[in-house]
């Protein structure tokens, strides 16, 4: 059955320190996968997605960066921590060539302090 | 306008009583998701749906596809029914999930 982890669960970090958070996909190839964000009071926003190893597609300009080292592995990452980047990020995936269903990692609340 | 509203933002209510939360959207879609987030921040996806009706144990799930509507129904609430419940459709044009805002619900012992 396929699976997806996310660690860590939560996380504190202070303003200028980078981040690294990891997701991994068990039991399909080649999925689609996604990084979403919560910010406090608001709703999912889509950051990251990607089709495939290497290939990279963001939606909004951020301080994040995403990649694709392996093909079940989707890394978020930063260089220097803001305070605004601060909340709830979500892992997920979905089958490719236009499949339904998505899977949601458990998340990761980050406070940046 | 959003493409996905859902309504009520907010709900309170006693235990035992039926629970229903709407979800409008205004993009042609593939598919409709109903995900519970807890306190802590974990999502737990609870339906998918394309057509018709879904349930498992307490919760049913509803959609109109041409009226572009879907509900989610608690029967029997109970306090560790509270959570927030959000509606996402996928489009059909891009694929990416299109979330709404979410209902925050409370259910009082």
């Amino acid at each position: 059955s396929q699976t997806i982890h996310q660690w860590p669960a939560t996380l504190v970090q202070p303003v200028g320190s980078p981040l690294s958070l990891e997701c991994t996909v068990e039991g399909t190839s080649n999925p689609n996968l996604y990084w979403y964000r919560q910010a406090a009071g608001r709703g999912l926003q889509l950051l990251f997605y990607s089709v495939g190893i290497g290939q990279i597609s963001s939606e909004v300009p951020q301080n994040l960066s995403a990649s694709r080292p392996q093909d079940r592995q989707f890394i978020l990452s930063s260089k220097k921590l803001l305070l605004s980047d601060s909340g709830f990020y979500l892992c997920a995936w979905s089958p490719s060539g236009g499949g339904y269903g998505y899977t949601f990692g458990s998340g990761t609340r980050l406070t940046v302090v | 306008k959003n493409e996905v509203e859902q309504s009520p933002q907010n709900l309170t209510a006693q235990e035992g009583e039926f629970i229903t939360i709407n979800c409008s959207y205004s993009v042609g879609i593939s598919a409709l998701h109903w995900l519970q987030q807890h306190p802590g921040g974990g999502i737990v996806s609870l339906f998918m749906l394309s057509s018709g009706k879904k349930k498992h144990g307490r919760l049913i799930a509803t959609i109109n596809i041409q009226e572009k509507h879907s509900s989610l129904h608690i029967t029997a609430s109970h306090p560790r029914d509270s959570a927030v419940y959000i509606c996402a459709v996928r489009s059909m044009s891009n694929y990416q999930l299109i979330w709404g805002a979410g209902t925050k619900l409370i259910i009082k012992p």
